[in-house]
């Protein structure tokens, strides 16, 4: 099973609107992360935010925390068209005693102009 | 630009083909990793260097081989591969040799067709 699952799956939204994804893990965790995919691109880093935090600003994105409910949301303000991408929640595992990010399959966020 | 490179960005081989994929990082990280993504599916870590060790093998068929001459590039080396191996492979870099969780920079990734 994933240790980190977005939903939606997909998210279609007209420019301007607010997008909100959410992800849900199942382990502790000490970080997680959120990153964005344009098509057939690597990743790009978005933000951060610790166990101990419980939410975290950064420009149009907020992210929020529940550890309590092991879910986070990612919330796009003022969609653009460039925002046109997946994005994918990465939390930390320990996995055999290493610990490595594990990604869910993300949600595929569509804005129509 | 992420600061990481990979080439080459399309690869189309036969299953008796040998080939490499390389990554070069320019931000003077001291991890590297290769990660597997293939549709529908979560991204797949492969390998993980930690200055230019191996220090974790995720179960990877040995059709795959993984290279690490210096901190600064990484080599994934294929050989008899498989339909299935079709996929885009992602490269990516970390700062800390310890903290492989921490934020990782990507590479724009080289989408492979096996034949």
């Amino acid at each position: 099973s994933q240790q980190g699952e977005e939903d939606p799956q997909a998210l279609s939204i007209q420019e301007g609107e607010n997008a909100t994804m959410n992800c849900s893990y199942k382990t502790s965790i000490n970080n997680l992360q959120w990153y964005r995919q344009n098509s057939g691109r690597g990743l790009v880093h978005l933000i951060l935010i610790r166990s101990n935090e419980r939410e975290k600003h950064s420009g149009r994105l907020r992210v929020t925390l529940d550890t309590s409910k092991k879910s986070s949301s990612l919330l796009i303000t003022a969609s653009r068209a460039a925002d046109t991408a997946s994005y994918f929640c990465a939390t930390d595992a320990r996995s055999f005693g290493n610990e490595k990010l594990t990604f869910g399959t993300g949600t595929r966020l569509t804005i129509i102009p | 630009e992420t600061g990481v490179t990979q080439t080459p960005r399309h690869l189309v081989m036969g299953m008796t083909n040998k080939k490499s994929l390389k990554c070069e990082q320019h931000l003077g990280h001291n991890a590297m990793y290769w990660y597997k993504q293939s549709a529908k599916k979560p991204l797949e870590l492969m390998f993980v260097y930690s200055l230019e060790e191996r220090v974790e093998n995720n179960s990877v068929p040995s059709r795959f081989s993984p290279e690490c001459p210096n901190s600064s590039h990484l080599f994934l080396h294929l050989h008899t591969l498989q339909p299935e191996d079709s996929a885009l492979y992602l490269c990516a870099s970390s700062q800390d040799a310890s903290a492989h969780t921490d934020t990782q920079y990507f590479g724009p990734g080289t989408r492979l067709t096996v034949l």
